[in-house]
């Protein structure tokens, strides 16, 4: 069965501070991984999009790994901002349209001041 | 460029009721996606369209749920009669890209429906 698991579920984390996101995923096949940041009461906005070939993609301070052989994905964020405070959605394409997307539930991360 | 552009924004009403989301997809997008995020959990996919047609509607509940995509462009997506647990945040998502490999895909900021 197709499914993405994120952990942790939830975060706290200071202002300024680092943190690492993760997503696991059982899709085949696998066409690529994305990375969604959905604030709260807004749509989902595209972070990075990482095809079976690429380890590494950064979009400012967001910086996304992927692991193909172990089905791993990390998001890491640097020097957070209160900005920041969103859930963050792993969502995996099992089809090669790149269409058929399979979301995990996110994670909800909290930075405070 | 403009975004998926959705209404209404926020929606309440009795179960049994009936209720209709329209979107406005990007200006050439050939794909469009509708999805029920329910809160606390990740979006689902209801129904996705490749202009006027139906490529996917396996999780759409077609006994009170449709959708339509005329003419290609916009879409409307109607729920009758409405149960409590359709509460969620209905997303609509365009791309422009079929079969390009890592094509982006854009939300609306969503219509949120309360059902009581």
């Amino acid at each position: 069965k197709n499914q993405v698991e994120q952990s942790p579920q939830s975060l706290i984390i200071l202002e300024g501070k680092n943190c690492t996101l993760q997503c696991n995923y059982t899709v085949s096949p696998f066409s690529n991984l994305r990375w969604y940041k959905q604030d709260t009461g807004r749509g989902p906005v595209s972070l990075t999009i990482m095809t079976f070939s690429e380890n590494t993609k950064s979009n400012g301070r967001y910086t996304a790994t992927l692991d193909a052989d172990t089905k791993q994905s990390s998001l890491h964020i640097t020097a957070s901002q209160l900005s920041d405070s969103a859930s963050y959605i792993c969502v995996v394409s099992a089809d090669q349209a790149g269409t058929a997307l399979i979301f995990g539930k996110g994670t909800t991360l909290s930075v405070s001041s | 460029e403009a975004g998926v552009a959705q209404s209404p924004r926020y929606k309440i009403i009795e179960k049994r009721q009936s209720v209709a989301f329209w979107c406005n997809p990007i200006s050439g997008h050939a794909t469009l996606y509708w999805y029920q995020q329910i809160l606390g959990q990740g979006p689902k996919l209801l129904i996705q369209f490749q202009n006027n047609g139906v490529v996917d509607d396996s999780q759409l509940p077609k006994d009170r749920f449709s959708a339509e995509r005329l003419k290609g462009v916009d879409s409307t997506l109607k729920i009758q009669p409405a149960k409590l647990e359709d509460s969620a945040v209905y997303l609509c998502a365009s791309s422009g890209r079929p079969g390009q490999y890592s094509n982006t895909i854009y939300f609306g900021e969503g219509s949120w429906l309360t059902v009581v």
